[in-house]
């Protein structure tokens, strides 16, 4: 079945740089968009960035665009999220989400790497 | 305008009906999916498109459009559909994918 498992995340102080993971497994990722959302500890889910399908584009939300970065490797159905110049706003839980049936539904989540970012 | 925008807390009784919606401008282009979330987990998508339910989700839950609102309906509320909902969408005008801000259901 479907299963993404993401990884990565931890304790870092403003200014630094991490970079998640996500595994997937049960599809392959070189046919699906991937998703990165998070989750302020409290708040609701914000939409991080979009990698579409044929690898060709990326987008990302306002308060990560030009620090953030998505990736993939299709050998190995990894996805990842380089997130450099950390603020403590950032802080969040980071969730993969397969995009299915259209692009910007997702339709299968992992459970989330934490990451906290403070000095 | 690219937000979407929930109640943040819906009350209902336990085997009533309750609609939780989701009002936006995109909405009048683009249908919302709904997602479902538990504390402690992560979403679970319970409705996509004009109104679809991915296997294992039971059938009732159902949603449906008008102009610019979606709604996710809950016909005969259980007390395992307690939750927080999130509809989420896409902007108009560019490819950024938007979330309402959530509503908290209680079942009462």
């Amino acid at each position: 079945q479907v299963q993404l498992m993401e990884s990565g995340g931890g304790v870092v102080q403003p200014g630094r740089s991490l970079r998640l993971s996500c595994a997937a497994s049960g599809f392959r990722m070189k046919d699906y968009g991937m998703h990165w959302v998070r989750q302020a500890p409290g708040k609701g889910l914000e939409w991080v960035s979009v990698l579409w399908e044929d690898g060709s584009k990326t987008h990302y939300g306002d308060s990560v665009n030009g620090r953030f970065t998505v990736s993939r490797d299709i050998a190995r159905d990894m996805l990842f999220l380089q997130m450099n110049d950390l603020r403590v706003e950032d802080t969040a839980v980071y969730f993969c989400a397969r995009a299915g049936g259209s692009w910007y539904y997702l339709d299968y989540w992992g459970q989330g790497t934490l990451v906290a970012v403070s000095s | 305008s690219s937000e979407l925008t929930q109640d943040p807390a819906v009350s209902v009784a336990l085997g009533q009906t309750v609609k939780i919606t989701c009002q936006g401008d995109s909405l009048r282009r683009f249908f919302a999916s709904w997602y479902q979330q538990k504390p402690g987990q992560a979403p679970v998508i319970v409705i996509y498109g004009k109104n679809n339910r991915p296997s294992g989700i039971p059938d009732r839950f159902s949603g449906s459009n008008s102009r610019n609102t979606s709604s996710l309906t809950i016909t005969g509320a259980q007390a395992e559909d307690e939750a927080d909902y999130y509809c989420n969408s896409r902007d108009s005008t560019n490819n950024h994918v938007l979330f309402g801000g959530g509503t908290k259901l209680t079942v009462l």
